[in-house]
């Protein structure tokens, strides 16, 4: 089955600094991979996806995701973090069980605090 | 695009009363998607369409829930009655079901029931 872990609940950085939220999955065939951002009180948007090619995925708001096949991981980074980085990250797959439906597994969600 | 559009954005209720929160997908998408977030359970899926069709309700938590995709623009999700641990936030949210497309989120409605 597909699914992805997202192993912290919570991850600490100071502004300026890199910051990664990890993310790894478990699944069959060629892996598509999601990271969605969600701001306190807003519903999820999304920020970049893997489908193939390149393994350092480009999004918005200047984050970037890399694919690693040998670890099975898609983690989440940015070189500078700004305290309006603070969310909550989720990183998702499609669920190829369902058919070609859209549906999309989401990890668990690993909240992101930056601190002045 | 407007995006998916929720209403209401906020829904305070007295148990027992029915609840019936909307949804307005993105135009073109052919799947649409039911959540439902809480500190203690997270983001959960409870029932999705594609094409009008429900494909999957097997998220709904009780017989309370039902949901309808009367056409391509236009959902419902109903709770009747409603009980205090239905509080939560439901998000509703649209995709193309083509290939590898991302889900686009609506706002969210915010269920209080008292």
């Amino acid at each position: 089955a597909q699914s992805v872990a997202q192993p912290e609940d919570q991850v600490n950085v100071a502004e300026g600094n890199p910051l990664t939220v990890k993310c790894t999955y478990s699944v069959s065939g060629n892996p598509y991979l999601f990271w969605y951002v969600q701001y306190p009180n807003r519903g999820l948007q999304f920020l970049l996806k893997y489908i193939t090619g390149d393994n350092l995925v480009k999004g918005s708001y200047g984050f970037e995701a890399e694919f690693n096949k040998s670890q099975t991981s898609f983690h989440l980074k940015k070189p500078s973090a700004l305290v309006s980085d603070s969310a909550l990250y989720f990183c998702a797959v499609p669920d190829t069980h369902s058919g070609n439906t859209g549906k999309l597994i989401f990890g668990q969600g690993t909240t992101l605090q930056v601190k002045p | 695009d407007a995006g998916v559009i929720q209403s209401p954005r906020h829904e305070v209720t007295e148990m027992g009363q029915e609840v019936t929160l909307r949804c307005k997908p993105i135009s073109g998408h052919n799947s649409l998607f039911w959540y439902r977030q809480t500190m203690m359970r997270g983001l959960e899926l409870l029932i999705y369409f594609n094409n009008n069709v429900p494909i999957d309700d097997s998220g709904m938590p009780e017989d309370r829930f039902s949901a309808k995709m009367p056409n391509a623009s236009f959902s419902t999700l109903k709770i009747q009655p409603s009980e205090p641990r239905d509080s939560a936030v439901y998000f509703c949210a649209s995709s193309w079901a083509g290939g590898v497309y991302e889900q686009y989120f609506g706002p969210g409605t915010r269920l209080t029931v008292t």
